[in-house]
């Protein structure tokens, strides 16, 4: 079936550092790909999206590329700040039976150090 | 603005005890989503529903029930049958038919048990 997998975490870096966050995807079709990021004790906030092979997605500094070759949606940052320390999750979108669904990763914990 | 409400944010359960989960839109979306997030892992998908008064059991169904009456509103009742009810839950919305379409989430409900 459809899967998402993403990097282990918890990832720390100090502030200014890069960041990537691996992502990649198994679907039988062609999948929209999401970044969402989630807040201590809030919900799940959309930060990118691409909907087809080579897009690039990017918000808030934050850049992720479609590629299909690979099946892979990794996040990217060039410079973190300590306010990016969040759960990240990447998801994809199928119509599955005539239903539209998000498959999730199973979320990766960033912490950001002054 | 428009968005999802989640009430309420923190709930307690009793032992053979029902409680009911609140979700509202006004995003004016046809498909609204139940799911459940535990300790470090991802989402998983209880029911979901793409019009009114018709919904479909997600992967964890069991010990869950949903009712769609309006277009705005898609209540989660947790009953007794659920032996580990202990989680975050969280409600999304999106539109139907557009599978570039993100889906976008309340803020969620902490359940605990008593």
């Amino acid at each position: 079936g459809d899967s998402v997998t993403q990097m282990e975490g918890p990832v720390t870096l100090s502030e200014e550092a890069f960041l990537t966050i691996n992502c990649t995807y198994t679907a039988t079709g062609y999948p929209s790909l999401f970044w969402y990021v989630q807040y201590p004790g809030e919900g799940l906030q959309l930060l990118l999206k691409a909907t087809k092979a080579d897009d690039k997605g990017s918000n808030k500094g934050f850049e992720a590329t479609y590629r299909k070759e690979t099946t892979s949606f990794h996040l990217e940052k060039g410079s973190v700040q300590v306010s990016d320390s969040a759960v990240y999750f990447c998801a994809l979108k199928m119509e599955i039976q005539g239903a539209q669904k998000l498959v999730f990763g199973q979320g990766t914990r960033l912490t950001i150090n002054p | 603005d428009g968005g999802i409400t989640q009430s309420p944010k923190y709930l307690f359960r009793k032992e053979g005890q029902n409680v009911t989960l609140s979700c509202e839109q006004n995003l004016n979306h046809d498909a609204m989503y139940w799911y459940r997030q535990d300790p470090g892992q991802g989402l998983r998908l209880i029911y979901y529903s793409q019009i009114v008064n018709d919904f479909q059991k997600g992967d964890i169904a069991e010990g869950y029930s949903v009712s769609r009456e309006k277009k705005e509103s898609f209540p989660l009742t947790v009953t007794s049958a659920q032996k580990n009810p202990t989680a975050f839950y969280l409600c999304a919305s999106s539109k139907v038919g557009q599978i570039n379409q993100p889906q976008h989430f309340g803020d969620g409900t902490r359940l605990s048990i008593l």
